[in-house]
Order: structure tokens, then sequence, then C-alpha cells
């Protein structure tokens, strides 16, 4: 029951450049989403949100999108850096559940 | 600032035995959820536990349970461990329970084999 999707294991981009990574949802119940980073043996670190009330969030260099007649979101990351390297993980929250999707590893090379 | 800590790190069981992982919660959180993340897969979502109450519960069978402790440290057990059960058991913390999400810091996780 794969409710929050990332279809895009892998991701490489250049150093400076756009980095796009996408999700897609099939629960309408969902109210907040969520965008983390994980590095080797580190735990998932919360990176930016954004409630379902909006369609835009953004922090500095990175960018949260929310369509909600698609169930889609993206995390845009501008410029992107090498430390940006590392995978990401969407989430998506009801009142009382969390569910994440597979990831995409991001790597930014130099 | 204390961070989430997890213990063990790395735990090797057998088929059949029962399991208890631990985790402190970061200064100042009352709210623990407890994620399974399998190979390749993204963390799967346990229960919360938010000032002692069990908060909220995924799609995991009985025989994972729960506490947290009123300095909000909390444990995680597992019986009758089976083989799909090893993975990377999370904890995370955060403040506000009632289904609060926000802002959860993650312990680095308990590496579970299971043989």
């Amino acid at each position: 029951d794969q409710q929050v999707k990332q279809n895009s294991p892998s991701l490489s981009v250049q150093e400076g450049r756009i980095s796009i990574l996408n999700c897609d949802y099939t629960n309408s119940m969902f109210d907040y989403f969520l965008w983390y980073k994980k590095y080797p043996a580190e735990g998932p670190t919360f990176l930016i949100s954004i409630s379902s009330i909006k369609d835009k969030n953004e922090d500095g260099r990175f960018t949260v999108f929310l369509n909600k007649s698609a169930k889609h979101l993206s995390l845009h990351i501008v410029p992107s850096q090498p430390g940006d390297s590392a995978v990401y993980f969407c989430a998506a929250r009801t009142h009382n559940d969390m569910r994440f999707g597979a990831g995409t590893r991001l790597t930014v090379k130099p | 600032e204390t961070g989430v800590t997890q213990s063990p790190t790395h735990l090797i069981k057998t088929r059949g035995q029962q399991v208890t992982l631990r985790c402190s919660s970061q200064s100042g959180h009352n709210t623990v959820s407890w994620y399974q993340q399998a190979l390749g897969q993204g963390p799967q979502f346990i229960f919360q536990y938010y000032r002692e109450e069990e908060n909220g519960r995924g799609n995991f069978p009985p025989r994972f349970s729960g506490l947290q402790f009123p300095n909000y440290s909390s444990e995680l057990n597992v019986n009758a461990l089976e083989l799909d059960d090893s993975a990377l058991y999370l904890c995370a913390s955060s403040s506000g329970g009632g289904g609060a999400y926000n802002e959860q810091f993650f312990g680095p996780g308990t590496r579970l084999t299971v043989l």
C-alpha cells in the first residue's frame, strides 16, 4: 500500500544547476508534506515542509511545490552543491499517520 | 542540547527471539515515533507515543509494542522475531504530540539482523 511514491531512485546533476526531486501521493487526507535528507549512517534530517493549503514554500536554496489536483509535490534545489548529495525522502502525514516514499539518491557532481 | 540517541547501534537475533530497542528523546520533546526502514525502502511508521500513551499506529502486528517513560524516553519491543523484521529501526522525537510530526528529529537508528 504505497501511498507516497518517489519514482526516481536516483538523480545526478552538475554543481550550480537545479535539482528537481518529485513525489506523488494517493491519499487525499494528507494535510502536510515534508522532505527529509539522509546521509549514510545518520537518521533523516528535516529539510522543508508545506501545508496542504499552500502551493509553495521557500527556504533559501530549497523550494517545495505542491499540486493538490495532481497529488504531486516537488523539491527544487537551486543552485545545487556537492554537499547536497544525499538520499531525499518525501513524506506525507494525516493526523495520526506518517508515510514516506522510498527515497531518491541525489548526486551533485563538482 | 542533547540529540536523539538510540541503543544498541547493531543487534543480531535469531528467529523467534524477542528484542528491545531503546530511544532517548531530544531535550524538551514529549513525543516519540518509531519507524522501520527496510533496505532500499523509506521509513515505515510503526507507532507514536505522546505523554506515555500510544497516539497513532501504522500497519504493524501486535507483536510490535512500545513504551514511553515519564522522562519521555521510549522502548520498542518486538516478539517472535521473523526474518522480515531485519531492518533499520529509527526513533524520532518532537514536541506537541496529538499527531504532531512536524520537525521530527531522528536518531541514527538501530540495525537489527534476524537470522
